[in-house]
């Protein structure tokens, strides 16, 4: 079972960038898709977009201005970046790993990380 | 957006009784390749999500023949054959056809 693990500052305040990273303890960072997905009191879960190591990335319309992912496939590590953060970013930040292939259609998730809580406050 | 719309919010089971999820969507979730693009994950408290069902019917890896998926289109259902202490916490539906988005959520608690 691959197990994934998220990381980065528990605490931000507004208009700062979240940054955080999610270790694949295997080099099956290679070949998936990868995701990031948020679930907050207020909007329940949310898909935040995928990356492959490929380099192509989609991301939610919603959030696409703000949002960028990428990978370091040498550590095995993918990251999300959120700018210009507000009380509405808060939420617990899953990354997980994509079970379909093929950049034609989106896919679920099988594999996911535990979280990890991100609060927005000044 | 696909708006994904569950019921019911919450549900208390007894112990080896069955339960039931309707999930319903906005499109129809049925690809042109023939499946429809529809999961469910349970999220138990304090742990990682775990995939359930993909294709609306397909059980995930691991996951105990107790959990059923069916339905087509717009119309899904999750059932659970006989309900333990370990299915307890949130389900949740969620399309994958365009930009994935998830239902409500429902809270399966024991009586």
């Amino acid at each position: 079972q691959v197990l994934l693990q998220e990381s980065g500052p528990g605490l931000l305040t507004p208009s700062e960038t979240l940054s955080l990273t999610c270790t694949v303890p295997d080099d099956s960072i290679r070949t998936s898709y990868w995701s990031w997905v948020r679930q907050s009191a207020g909007k329940g879960l949310e898909w935040i977009g995928r990356v492959f190591a490929g380099g192509k990335s989609d991301y939610n319309p919603s959030l696409k201005s703000r949002v960028t992912m990428s990978l370091d496939t040498s550590k095995n590590h993918f990251f999300l970046t959120l700018r210009s953060v507000t009380a509405a970013d808060a939420a617990v930040y899953y990354c997980a790993r994509v079970y379909g292939s093929g950049y034609d259609s989106f896919y679920g998730m099988d594999v996911w990380g535990q979280g990890t809580a991100v609060i927005v406050s000044s | 957006d696909i708006v994904m719309t569950q019921s019911p919010l919450s549900l208390s089971v007894t112990p080896g009784e069955p339960a039931s999820i309707s999930c319903r969507s906005s499109q129809s979730l049925l690809h042109s390749n023939g499946f429809d693009y529809l999961d469910w994950y349970l999220l138990r408290p304090g742990q990682s999500p775990q995939l359930l069902i993909s294709f609306g019917s397909r059980r995930a890896s691991g996951v105990p023949d107790r959990f059923s998926g069916s339905g087509s289109g717009t119309d899904f259902t999750l059932k659970i054959g006989r309900v333990e202490a370990d299915d307890v916490g949130f389900y949740y539906c969620m399309q994958a056809l365009q930009t994935p988005t998830f239902g409500g959520g429902t809270k399966v608690e024991l009586k």
